[in-house]
Formats: structure tokens, sequence, C-alpha cells
């Protein structure tokens, strides 16, 4: 059984600060991974995606790869309180699937 | 507009009745899938569709039947509804680099 795991929080952090929001997985083979932004009520948005290992940034997102300790981490830079949501990661092992973690809830106090 | 769009929103019916929630998308991917989402469990994969008239089962596929006789619909039904599948239904389809796009969900209620 592939899986994915992250902490369910909730995580609470200070406006301005930076929210580290992180994901393990247990098959080595992995090839993609993705991170989703989920609003209450809403359907989940794509905000980073990551294929080697190292770090990606777009704007205040960075995603960080490191495939031989199998994780992979979103750091938000300036949390702002409309960054309050459940943040999903997702992993897809080479089959046409993605398999899901449970989510992160991530609340920014203003 | 370009996108995937879900029917209905929402959704209340009687246990023992048959609903369809209807899913479209104009990005003409080949893959689509329907997640259902509850509250501790996460995003779980129902069925998925490769392409037209190829299908598959997910993780949690007991009670749904789906179909795709068009690339662009990938329609779910529950042949006779049960409260354990109260839910919010996700369409989504999958773009050239395996990231998923979903639909704005459609929240079923089985009293």
């Amino acid at each position: 059984q592939k899986e994915v795991e992250q902490n369910s929080g909730p995580l609470s952090v200070p406006e301005g600060a930076i929210a580290s929001l992180n994901c393990t997985y247990s098959d080595r083979g992995s090839q993609s991974f993705f991170w989703y932004r989920q609003y209450s009520g809403k359907s989940p948005e794509l905000i980073m995606s990551i294929y080697s290992n190292g770090d990606k940034e777009d704007g205040r997102f960075t995603a960080q790869l490191n495939k031989a300790s199998q994780y992979v981490s979103l750091l938000i830079r300036d949390s702002q309180p409309s960054d309050s949501a459940t943040y999903l990661c997702a992993v897809n092992s080479g089959s046409e699937k993605l398999v899901f973690g449970k989510g992160t809830k991530l609340t920014v106090n203003p | 507009d370009a996108g995937i769009t879900q029917s209905p929103r929402y959704k209340i019916t009687e246990t023992g009745r048959q609903v369809t929630l209807m899913c479209h998308q104009t990005w003409s991917h080949s893959y689509m899938f329907w997640y259902r989402q509850d509250l501790g469990h996460g995003l779980r994969l129902i069925y998925y569709s490769a392409a037209a008239d190829i299908t598959d089962k997910g993780e949690v596929p007991d009670g749904y039947v789906v179909s795709r006789s068009k690339t662009e619909n990938f329609p779910l039904t529950l042949e006779s509804a049960t409260r354990s599948q109260t839910s919010v239904y996700f369409c989504a389809s999958r773009g050239i680099t395996g990231e998923l796009f979903f639909g704005e969900g459609s929240r079923l209620t089985v009293l």
C-alpha cells in the first residue's frame, strides 16, 4: 500500500512568519510530487509541483524534495491570513493515480 | 470557459434512490477521476478512466458505477444510495505533467 503521510495539524503561525508543511511517502519509486491548497468548502487547487531533488520557488511558496529521505515539504514565506487552508500533499509513483495525504490544516493568525 | 464542471453542486436524496453526478471537462484530457472526501479519510479514489470506454476501480468502488462514452464526460452513478455515501464528490482530470485539476465538487446527502 503506497502511503503519503502528513501531520494533520492544526499548524498555527503568526502573520508574516514562515509556515513549514511536511510530507513523507512510502514508495521510493515516486516521481512526481504536488501540493494542493483547499479552502473550507472548496475544491483542491494546485499550488506547486516538483519532480527533482532540491528546491523550487514560486513567489512566497517553496517546495523542497529529498528523494533519499522520501520527504517533500512546502514553505510559505510571509504567511498571510488568506493562506489559512488545508494543504494536501500528493505523490505519483509512476502509475496513473495520485496518492493524497490527509492534509495539514494551517491557520495564520493576524 | 475551459475547465472542469460538476453538476449538481448540491443534492439531497433518499436511501435506495439512484443518483448520477455529472462531470464535464473541456481540456480533452485523457484521464479523469472521481474522488470522495470525508472527514478523517481525506480524498479517496472511487473510479478512474484512461480514455473513452476505459474505466478502472479505485480504492472505494463498491456501490458506484461509471461510464465514459465521450472523452469530455465522466458521470458517476450511485445505483442505490446509502447513508454511508453521504459525502463530497470531486471529479478531476489529469494534465500532461501528471497534475490533477479538480471540479468544484458535488455535495451529496443521503437521508
